[in-house]
């Protein structure tokens, strides 16, 4: 079975400041792996996915992540946050054989940033 | 841009009500699938569909049933509601070409009194 982890309910940081928000995945094979973000009163949104290739991958809205899969992770990650990048963020991997095309979730992480 | 309508904001229901919520996407997408969101519990879906009249059970079928008569819609059934089933309730879409990026609708928040 697939499992995603996310192991911070909230994460706070300072506007203009790096912020990271944490990940980390149990499945058989290599994994797909997904970021997406939760504004309030809407739905999920895709920010970026690693499939294969460079263990860094950039996405929307200048976030990107690191596939680390000797630690299992899948960081994600921006060089300077925004008030505006407040919201909900989930984490999800698929296996790339087998289980068919379900997405298992993260509980998800709070981001809140601060003036 | 791809869209995915969720027929209702907001429902409220009576125990033992029988509950549809509708959702459709317009993008020819071959798979829809049905979620639940809890506060601390994340998203845990319920029944998935990778193509018309088929389904497949997902994590948390139980008292839940889907129909997917035509490809761009898909239904979630609540065939006798309980207040447990109070919650946030998301449908979203892919394409197998799309390496299964999904789409989500806006989502029902859906109280059983």
């Amino acid at each position: 079975a697939q499992s995603v982890a996310q192991p911070e309910d909230q994460v706070n940081v300072a506007e203009g400041n790096p912020l990271t928000v944490k990940c980390t995945y149990s499945v058989s094979g290599n994994p797909y792996l997904f970021w997406y973000v939760q504004y309030p009163n809407r739905g999920l949104q895709f920010l970026l996915k690693y499939i294969t290739g460079d263990n860094l991958v950039k996405g929307s809205y200048g976030f990107e992540a690191e596939f680390n899969k000797s630690q299992t992770s899948f960081h994600l990650k921006k060089p300077s946050a925004l008030v505006s990048d407040s919201a909900l963020y989930f984490c999800a991997v698929r296996a790339l054989t087998g289980g068919g095309n379900k997405l298992t979730f993260g509980t998800g992480t709070q981001l809140k940033v601060e003036l | 841009d791809v869209k995915v309508t969720q027929s209702s904001r907001y429902l409220v229901k009576r125990t033992g009500e029988k509950v549809f919520l509708e959702c459709v996407q317009d993008m020819d997408h071959e798979n829809m699938f049905w979620y639940r969101q809890d506060p601390g519990l994340g998203l845990r879906l319920i029944y998935f569909s990778y193509d018309v009249k088929m389904k497949e059970k997902g994590d948390i079928p139980e008292g839940y049933s889907v129909s997917r008569e035509k490809k761009e819609r898909f239904s979630l059934i609540l065939e006798s509601a309980s207040t447990n089933q109070t919650s946030m309730y998301l449908c979203a879409s892919s394409l197998w070409a799309q390496g299964n990026i999904q789409y989500f609708g806006a989502g029902t928040r859906l109280s059983v009194l």
